[in-house]
């Protein structure tokens, strides 16, 4: 299976501030299609994971624009601009290239 | 709005059974993939397994590859997971998800819970 490995696992953040979540892969997440399947997921506490970002880069409708994807073949990163109190939870990286989908460990997005 | 509510959930013990089932709406259920997915706070999550549209094709996991079996009724819009062999390993949330046109999971339920003790 193809492992997903985050950095940091725990980020404290001054709110105002940006943050940044790295995803790494252990094998390269372009499919045969051309398309690379990185996703990211929010997850707040007692709440099902949210999509916020498919194929590296697209936001999921209603997702605001703070949050941005980027990356390429096996290095991913999430940034969040200015970093609002909703903001605080869990956030996945997430392969959909190979099967089984795969996850990354989580990182902990909290108030400094 | 897309709503998928899962049930059944519940205590079961070693090596015991249980079939949880996920009941769509507000989309075409009948055109789309979906899975289950599960999370425990010491393995995260994982993929489960997942089924076509028409219910005709269906991939697991290696976890658990002949102990569990997704199906799905079309015409009651409900997703099921027949599990089987339980272990202490299969206790988790466990969502529904629908799969995207992106080959993702654009949509979970709240999952339910299942628990193996005895």
């Amino acid at each position: 299976d193809v492992v997903l490995t985050q950095s940091p696992l725990s980020l404290p953040v001054t709110l105002g501030q940006s943050a940044s979540i790295s995803c790494r892969s252990s094998q390269s997440l372009v499919y045969s299609d051309g398309n690379t399947y990185l996703n990211w997921f929010q997850q707040r506490p007692g709440q099902a994971p949210r999509r916020l970002i498919y194929k590296v880069s697209k936001r999921d409708s209603g997702v605001p624009d703070r949050f941005s994807g980027s990356g390429s073949g096996t290095d991913f990163t999430l940034m969040i601009s200015r970093v609002e109190a909703e903001d605080v939870g869990v956030y996945y990286c997430m392969q959909g290239t190979y099967w089984p989908w795969t996850f990354g460990q989580g990182t902990k997005v909290e108030n400094k | 709005e897309v709503q998928l509510l899962e049930s059944g959930g519940g205590l079961v013990r070693p090596g015991g059974s249980l079939r949880l089932s996920c009941v769509a709406s507000g989309f075409t259920f009948s055109t789309y993939r979906m899975h289950w997915l599960r999370q425990t706070p010491g393995k995260g999550l994982e993929s489960v397994a997942g089924i076509s549209a028409d219910g005709g094709d269906d991939f697991y996991a290696g976890s658990v590859r002949g102990r569990f079996t997704i199906s799905r009724d079309n015409s009651k819009n409900t997703l099921y997971l027949q599990m089987g062999s339980l272990t202490t390993d299969d206790m988790a949330i466990y969502y529904c998800a629908r799969e995207d046109n992106f080959g993702t999971s654009d949509y979970w339920g709240q999952g339910t819970l299942v628990t193996v003790s005895s």
